[in-house]
């Protein structure tokens, strides 16, 4: 199957610093990819969908300003959390389709940011 | 505005039983459902996908069902083994090229 690789896997930073996720679709041209969060023993909340060359779309509550995504190429997207805080602790994970449908969706393994 | 319902949200269960994991969503004008299994830190594994045109789909010792018109699916597990151990989670698709809106998740423990 398709291949979605995400890095880091773990990051810990300063409050205030910014970070970094890169997102990659391998073997796969990805015109839409999806930024979700996950905090503890909670569901996967969708915060952004991004789509290539163009602005992403935050879902409501989602600071733009805050969670800073790029769609450059059809196989990477950014998402960079600026002047991170301990609340923005959390499990950050990207999912791209693999054609215009996204009929399946493929996830990358997560990024697990600890702000202290 | 679709939500996804998983029940139970823990299930504790001795090797070799079979077992049901249940969702339920609120809108069932979906494009498709999927479950996804979760281990602890990591990432999804993508276990079953079903459109919306049918009923179930099944692979090893795993079938998913879908009842679109009460808004329902199941995920039955056969057998169960110690390494099923993890939390399953429940995704719907509401159209093509959308995201994937998840329930909270059922976590299963497995006891040898």
């Amino acid at each position: 199957g398709a291949v979605v690789s995400q890095h880091p896997s773990r990051v810990i930073c300063k409050s205030g610093t910014s970070v970094k996720i890169e997102c990659r679709s391998l073997d796969f041209q990805a015109t839409t990819m999806f930024w979700y969060r996950q905090f503890p023993k909670q569901s996967l909340m969708l915060m952004a969908t991004s789509n290539e060359g163009s602005k992403a779309t935050y879902e409501q509550g989602v600071e733009k300003d805050k969670f800073l995504i790029n769609h450059a190429s059809l196989t990477l997207s950014t998402l960079t959390v600026t002047s991170a805080h301990p609340e923005d602790s959390s499990f950050y994970i990207c999912s791209a389709g693999q054609s215009a449908t996204n009929e399946k969706l493929f996830f990358g393994s997560g990024t697990q940011l600890s702000v202290l | 505005k679709q939500e996804v319902t998983q029940i139970p949200a823990a299930l504790s269960v001795p090797e070799g039983e079979n077992l049901v994991l249940n969702c339920s969503f609120t809108d069932s004008a979906i494009y498709n459902l999927q479950w996804f299994r979760q281990d602890p830190g990591k990432g999804l594994t993508s276990l079953l996908l079903i459109q919306s045109s049918q009923r179930e789909q099944t692979s090893g010792r795993l079938n998913a069902s879908l009842d679109k018109s009460s808004g329902r699916s199941t995920l039955y597990i056969a057998a169960s083994q110690p390494g099923d151990s993890a939390t399953y989670l429940c995704a719907v698709g509401n159209q093509a090229g959308t995201a994937l809106i998840f329930g909270k998740g059922t976590t299963l423990s497995v006891s040898s």
